[in-house]
């Protein structure tokens, strides 16, 4: 079965310092890869996604994500966060060529960022 | 906003009962997926449907079902319901299911069964 791990469950740092999120996916397959953002009460919002193509995504909010298909990983990076970047990021796969198109997501990891 | 709603945004609820969840998918969009989202499990996916038709099932337990309507709204209905039921569940909507396609999730409902 398909998984996928996200490596830190929390992270705390302060304002203006860097983020990198790990995410690692099991499946061997064509993947299309997702990071999704959890703001304090709010609903699921997409950050950028990965199909096909240059293997370093810009999203939104400064956000990038880096495809390293060697060794299965989409992780996300912020240069400098802000107080506003706290909430809980998933990582989520879908299997390309498959009939359904769910999104298998990480466990989360939520972000604290210190003013 | 994502353009999807989801009603009601709060459900309490004893054990043995049975809700029914729903979800208005963006205008246009085919597809809906329904996601539970607890504390011990994560996010895990349940159900999709495309177009009024069953598309794939995850780990939707026998309790659940769900259905998609020809306006293309859907119901999530959760039976005999447990403890471990409460959670927040979230619908979301893509346009036509490809894997391409971008799901824009709901508000989600949260669900307390006591």
């Amino acid at each position: 079965a398909q998984s996928v791990s996200q490596h830190n469950h929390h992270v705390i740092l302060s304002e203006a310092a860097s983020l990198e999120l790990g995410c690692n996916y099991s499946y061997g397959g064509t993947v299309n890869l997702f990071w999704y953002v959890q703001y304090p009460g709010q609903h699921l919002q997409l950050l950028l996604k990965y199909f096909s193509g240059d293997p370093l995504v810009k999203g939104i909010k400064g956000f990038e994500a880096e495809f390293i298909k060697s060794k299965f990983s989409f992780n996300l990076r912020k240069p400098s966060v802000q107080w506003s970047d706290t909430a809980e990021y998933f990582c989520a796969v879908m299997r390309e060529g498959s009939n359904d198109y769910k999104l298998s997501f990480g466990a989360g990891t939520t972000v604290t960022v210190r003013a | 906003d994502s353009g999807v709603t989801q009603t009601p945004k709060h459900l309490i609820t004893a054990t043995g009962q049975r809700v029914t969840l729903r979800c208005s998918p963006r205008s246009g969009d085919l597809s809906v997926y329904w996601y539970q989202q607890s504390l011990d499990q994560g996010l895990q996916f349940l159900i999709q449907y495309y177009n009024g038709e069953e598309r794939a099932k995850g780990n939707i337990l026998e309790r659940f079902s769900a259905q998609q309507f020809p306006d293309l709204h859907s119901e999530l209905n959760l039976s005999s319901l447990e403890l471990g039921d409460s959670a927040l569940y979230f619908c979301a909507s893509s346009p036509s299911g490809r894997g391409y396609n971008e799901q824009f999730f709901g508000p989600g409902t949260r669900l307390t069964v006591l």
